[in-house]
């Protein structure tokens, strides 16, 4: 059973546009949150984290936002770049458990 | 060195090979993790070790073998794989297994004939 989800496997934006990407969980025990990055053959690469305690958190052009009541995350990336196409993962975790990730969004910045 | 450096990158094996994939990070991170990705699925959890010690193992078929040496380097011994075995192995690394973010390697793509 996927406790993490991601229900669009791909978004086209366009260059200097907004990118939100959506993460929908269904443990209410989690409580920290992290968004990764792959590009093909490549392990993927941590971009932001949020933990429940708060409900945005803002790293340059990346923000992620989280709504517990929803069990919804969101990552915002504006302005989208070419160089943001890539897949990415939201992940999930209860205290002292493992990562849950979700099947990924390949994201695709149009120049 | 902020790095979780894998090897090899690729490899190619016989069902009844017996290989070993490498992974070493030198961030004094104390939890290291084995991950399993296929194609257009998320990494799935195989074992992970914790100040050198199996913590968890989630019920990955006895063909595969992790070993910690030290807590720098952690080996994934593979005897008798099967063809569904094929994907990506990602091999990661955190300050401790409590709740911090994951490091991972660039993975090693396996193919099992």
């Amino acid at each position: 059973d996927q406790q993490v989800k991601q229900n669009s496997p791909s978004l086209s934006v366009q260059e200097g546009r907004i990118s939100i990407l959506n993460c929908d969980y269904t443990n209410s025990m989690f409580d920290y949150f992290l968004w990764y990055k792959k590009y093909p053959a490549e392990g993927p690469t941590f971009l932001i984290s949020i933990s429940s305690i708060k409900d945005k958190n803002e790293d340059g052009r990346f923000t992620v936002f989280l709504n517990k009541s929803a069990k919804h995350l969101s990552l915002h990336i504006v302005p989208s770049q070419p160089g943001d196409s890539a897949v990415y993962f939201c992940a999930a975790s209860a205290p002292g458990n493992q990562f849950y990730f979700g099947t990924g969004t390949s994201l695709t910045v149009i120049p | 060195d902020t790095e979780v450096t894998q090897t090899p990158k690729h490899l190619v094996m016989g069902m009844t090979n017996k290989k070993s994939l490498k992974c070493e990070q030198h961030m004094g991170h104390r939890a290291m993790y084995w991950y399993k990705q296929k194609a257009k699925k998320p990494p799935e959890l195989m074992f992970v070790y914790s100040y050198e010690k199996l913590s968890i193992n989630e019920s990955v078929p006895s063909r595969f073998s992790p070993e910690c040496p030290n807590s720098s380097l952690l080996n994934l011994h593979l005897h008798a794989l099967q063809p569904e075995d094929s994907a990506l192995y990602l091999c990661a690394s955190s300050p401790d297994s409590s709740n911090e973010k994951l490091f991972f390697g660039s993975g090693t793509q396996l193919s099992v004939l």
